[in-house]
C-alpha cells in the first residue's frame, strides 16, 4: 500500500505569513509523529498523535505551531507568524502503535523568506 | 541536551569493504533502538531495529549490536554498494511512556569507487 505522504513537498513563505503542512499517514497507523529536521542535523521530535489524541506537544518549539488529526487519520501541522528560524524539513512518520517500526514520509521543506 | 550521539560525522569506505557505524546514548531507560539511513532529498528510511533485551540483531547485509553496559550501538554493513552512501541515524525510545523518537546528529557514509 501506499506509505506515508507529505504536502506541499515545497513551501516558501513571507516571514508572517501563516503555513499549513498536510501528512497522510499509512492507512491503520494509530501512532502518527511530527518531527522537524534543521539542515544538517537529525530530525527533533515536535508532537505525537494516539489516534485523533495529542498525547505529547512537549517538543513544539512555540505557541505559533499547532497541530492536529481530527479525525485519527490526516494531520495537519500549522505554523502561525513564520520565522526565518522556522525554515526547516518538517517530517511526518506512523506507526502501527507506539514503540513499533515509524516508516517516514518524504517531508515538506519549508523556507521562510 | 541530546541522549543519543555518533562519533564520526563522515565516514568514508571502500566499496565492497564493511562499515561500522557506531552511536553513543546516555539514557539507560532508552528500551528501544533503531537506525535509520536518509538520502538527500527524502524521509528516513528504516533499517534495522534492537531492543534491550537483545545485544545482536541481523538483517539483510546489515548487523546491529548494542552494548548496554557501555551504553553503545553499533551498525554494520557488509560488503558496501554504491546505493549506501546516505546519512545515517540511530535513533532511541526511552522507557516508560516517553513519546517520540529522539536522534542522533547523523553519520554521512560515503562509498568510494
Amino acid at each position: 500500500g501506499a506509505g506515508v505522504s507529505q504536502s506541499p513537498r515545497y513551501k516558501v513563505a513571507k516571514r508572517g505569513q501563516d503555513v499549513a503542512l498536510r501528512c497522510d499517514p499509512i492507512s491503520g497507523h494509530v501512532s502518527l509523529f511530527w518531527y522537524q529536521q534543521a539542515l544538517g542535523q537529525g530530525p527533533e521530535f515536535l508532537t505525537y498523535f494516539q489516534n485523533e489524541a495529542q498525547l505529547d506537544k512537549s517538543g513544539l518549539p512555540s505557541d505559533r505551531f499547532f497541530a492536529e488529526r481530527p479525525e485519527g487519520s490526516v494531520s495537519t501541522l500549522k505554523i502561525q507568524r513564520t520565522q526565518q528560524e522556522d525554515s526547516a524539513v518538517y517530517l511526518c512518520a506512523s506507526s502501527l502503535y507506539q514503540n513499533t517500526e515509524a516508516f517516514f514520509g518524504q517531508g515538506t521543506r519549508l523556507t521562510v523568506v | 541536551g541530546e541522549s543519543v550521539g555518533l562519533h564520526l560525522p563522515t565516514l568514508s569506505v571502500q566499496e565492497g569493504d564493511n562499515s561500522i557505524i557506531n552511536c553513543a546514548y546516555s539514557n539507560s531507560a532508552s528500551d528501544y533502538f533503531i537506525w535509520y539511513k536518509q538520502e538527500s532529498g527524502k524521509g528516513p528510511q528504516f533499517i534495522i531495529d534492537i531492543r534491550s533485551n537483545m545485544d545482536k540483531r541481523q538483517g539483510q547485509r546489515v548487523t546491529v549490536l548494542l552494548n548496554k553496559t557501555v551504553k553503545h550501538l553499533s551498525l554494520q554493513i557488509a560488503a558496501t554498494q554504491p546505493g549506501d552512501s546516505a546519512v545515517y541515524f540511530c535513533a532511541e525510545i526511552q522507557g516508560g511512556g516517553a513519546d517520540g523518537l529522539t536522534f542522533g546528529k547523523g553519520t554521512h557514509l560515503i562509498i568510494q569507487p
